[in-house]
């Protein structure tokens, strides 16, 4: 069965602290793997990975793929409170696209 | 660019009837999902449509169904509402059935009451 699990559940930390955000997978036909953050309503995409060791940088956000252990790891460095929202982790298998449970994240100022 | 809109923002219904919820894909995008997100949950997905035909479907029951038009437009129907179908209702595109990048519209909050 499909299946992607997100950790932490929930993260609190103070402003200019690094996180790590964590998402493993099973999945029959793995197509690409999504990251989204999501603060009110609609999930707002961050990166498209399809390729082990290959790192995605956006600003402070970084995000990295390991096909071989079945994870990937979001970092944010240098937080700031508009970086507090649910972070979302989801799978293409092709035919549609699996999501955790998403880490809700708190940046305290 | 027009990214992915949907219609209404919100919507209060009562239990046994039902609702019709619309979405217009991203620009260029050819394939709509939706999803269905509870509170605390990640989306859940319900089904896809692509070339306007139900093309994978979730753990829905028949109760959820939908139609795709030939703008690539969607529609997303629920019968016979339940309490437990109250969610925020996601509509996601893409370019092609397996299109890598999937983009989501600002969803449809549905209060059953």
């Amino acid at each position: 069965e499909d299946k992607v699990v997100q950790s932490p559940l929930s993260l609190v930390v103070h402003e200019g602290d690094t996180v790590t955000l964590n998402c493993s997978y099973e999945v029959t036909n793995f197509r690409s793997l999504l990251w989204y953050k999501q603060e009110k309503k609609a999930p707002t995409f961050l990166f498209m990975l399809t390729s082990s060791g290959i790192e995605k940088k956006s600003g402070r956000l970084s995000s990295i793929l390991d096909k071989k252990e079945l994870f990937s790891i979001l970092n944010i460095t240098a937080t700031q409170t508009g970086d507090s929202a649910v972070y979302l982790c989801a799978l293409n298998t092709g035919n549609q696209f699996y999501f955790g449970t998403g880490t809700s994240l708190t940046v305290i100022p | 660019d027009a990214g992915v809109t949907q219609s209404p923002t919100h919507l209060i219904k009562t239990r046994g009837q039902q609702v019709t919820l619309r979405c217009s894909p991203k620009s260029g995008h050819d394939t709509v999902s939706w999803y269905q997100q509870a509170l605390g949950q990640g989306p859940q997905f319900i089904f896809q449509y692509y070339e306007e035909e139900e093309r994978q479907r979730g753990n829905f029951p028949d109760r959820f169904s939908g139609h795709q038009f030939p703008n690539y437009s969607s529609e997303l129907n629920v019968n016979a509402l339940l309490l437990g179908d109250s969610a925020l209702y996601l509509c996601a595109s893409r370019f092609g059935f397996g299109g890598l990048e999937q983009y989501f519209g600002p969803g449809t909050r549905l209060t059953v009451t």
